[in-house]
């Protein structure tokens, strides 16, 4: 079947605009999470959906940015009023669910991800 | 301290040697543990989870993880240059949210 999906591959903006990128999980994964990944860092945890809701959000930065996932399906990560220190890739993952007996269900299937530039 | 660290490197290693990765984590409630591999402009693919203390081989692959010491390692025997890409540990926390380390780059040399 299909894999995770992110749309666009890559955006390029300026500073001071709004920005939104689509994720598109595994059919039947109901966790999501969002990351962001600087060169030569580790994918820096943003936010995770247990279904439509946001389980934790801990890892947003700061209130330029916000993500929803209203169907429990596709999640959009918005930033407003971008800055050069946002660019970067950001990753969406899809596991099975997060939690239970089975870790192999909280294994992540990454997207190819949305690499960001802010100019 | 970070939640979750690993050697950046890089670790150079030769074909057909053992290559052993290393990572440690500060949150003693965690609960599962994963490795992946990331090639440079891929994204991170799993290649092992665990959960249990001890060891666990999935071909030329074996996790070992040690709780009281919040230790796990990945060991690849008979490495290949394929093996060669930035491995990154990955800790699920008490929070159940699963943080990932900066990444060990691996370079396997013919």
């Amino acid at each position: 079947g299909a894999g995770v999906s992110q749309t666009p591959s890559n955006k390029v903006t300026e500073k001071g605009k709004y920005v939104e990128l689509r994720c598109d999980p595994i059919s039947g994964h109901t966790a999501l999470y969002w990351y962001r990944q600087s060169l030569g860092q580790g994918p820096e945890f943003l936010i995770y959906f247990q279904g439509t809701g946001a389980a934790d959000d801990s890892g947003l930065p700061n209130d330029r940015f916000f993500a929803v996932r209203p169907e429990g399906s596709v999640s959009t990560l918005k930033i407003q009023r971008t800055e050069r220190g946002d660019s970067a890739v950001y990753l969406c993952a899809s596991s099975l669910r997060p939690s239970g007996r089975a870790v192999s269900t909280d294994t992540q299937y990454f997207g190819p991800g949305t690499r960001l530039t802010v100019l | 301290q970070k939640e979750v660290e690993q050697n950046s490197g890089p670790l150079s290693v030769p074909e057909g040697a053992i290559a052993s990765l290393n990572c440690t984590y500060s949150d003693r409630g965690s609960q599962s543990f994963f490795w992946y591999r990331q090639y440079s402009g891929k994204s991170p693919e799993l290649i092992m989870f665990i959960y249990s203390n001890g060891d666990k081989e999935d071909g030329r692959f074996t996790a070992q993880l040690n709780k009281a010491s919040q230790y796990v390692s990945l060991l690849i025997r008979d490495s290949q240059p394929s093996d060669s890409a930035t491995y990154l540990c990955a800790v699920k926390s008490s929070a159940s949210k699963i943080i990932f380390g900066s990444g060990t780059r691996l370079s396997i040399r013919p």
